[in-house]
């Protein structure tokens, strides 16, 4: 079983609002991650956790802030958002080099 | 630095046709590479992957590719294509601390 699940599937949301992306393995994989995607894009990594320990941070901005509670569970905030971050955001976990990629939830931020 | 490139940002192909879809890359280590198909509104999905060992490597839905390390090529081919193919393509280069470089990505069309 190669299964990430991430919630909600959908979102959409005000420029004041406060939300929560939620990401789930249970492959035992001990690494992480969120990217964002545009469309037509490939993904960007925005953040990296191992042993659920935040390893990598690729300067994102502060209204973006991730979590994670378990070994299982990855947590993405989202608070204050501009309209550009309207995108994909992917969860993804790895075994090894190699990633394994969630459905994604679409957000749209009016 | 290590990067990847994907010639052709749109390949078109009949139905039962051959699908080859290109990837080069540079690394300055033995590469990790990958293949991923992104369906529309979807995840990404692993198609297959090189790591080590044997070059030619076959994947999920009919898909195979091989690591030519003079070329420094991982081209994806698949003998006849299937309407069900049609999504983007993504080769990827694994640099190492869980970080991928993708390539642009590839939009595959089939026409019946």
């Amino acid at each position: 079983d190669t299964e990430v699940t991430q919630t909600p599937k959908h979102l959409v949301m005000g420029m004041t609002n406060k939300k929560s992306l939620k990401c789930e393995q249970h492959m035992g994989h001990r690494a992480m991650y969120w990217y964002k995607q545009k469309a037509k894009k490939p993904p960007e990594l925005m953040f990296v956790y191992s042993y659920e320990k935040l390893s990598i941070n690729e300067s994102v901005p502060s209204r973006f802030s991730p979590e994670c509670p378990n070994s299982s569970l990855l947590n993405l905030h989202l608070h204050a958002l501009q309209p550009e971050d309207s995108a994909l955001y992917l969860c993804a976990s790895s075994i090894g080099e190699t990633q394994y990629f969630g459905p994604g939830t679409r957000l749209l931020v009016l | 630095a290590q990067s990847v490139t994907q010639l052709g940002s749109h390949v078109s192909v009949s139905e039962g046709a051959l699908v080859l879809l290109r990837c080069n890359y540079s690394s300055s280590v033995p590469p990790y590479l990958f293949w991923y198909v992104q369906y529309p509104n979807q995840g990404l999905q692993l198609l297959l992957k090189y790591t080590t060992g044997a070059t030619l490597v076959k994947g999920i839905n009919g898909f195979e590719a091989e690591f030519k390390k003079s070329e420094t090529s991982f081209h994806l081919t698949k003998p006849s294509a299937h309407m069900s193919d049609a999504a983007e393509y993504f080769c990827a280069v694994s640099v190492g601390g869980g970080k991928l470089i993708f390539g642009q990505g590839t939009e595959l069309s089939v026409k019946p």
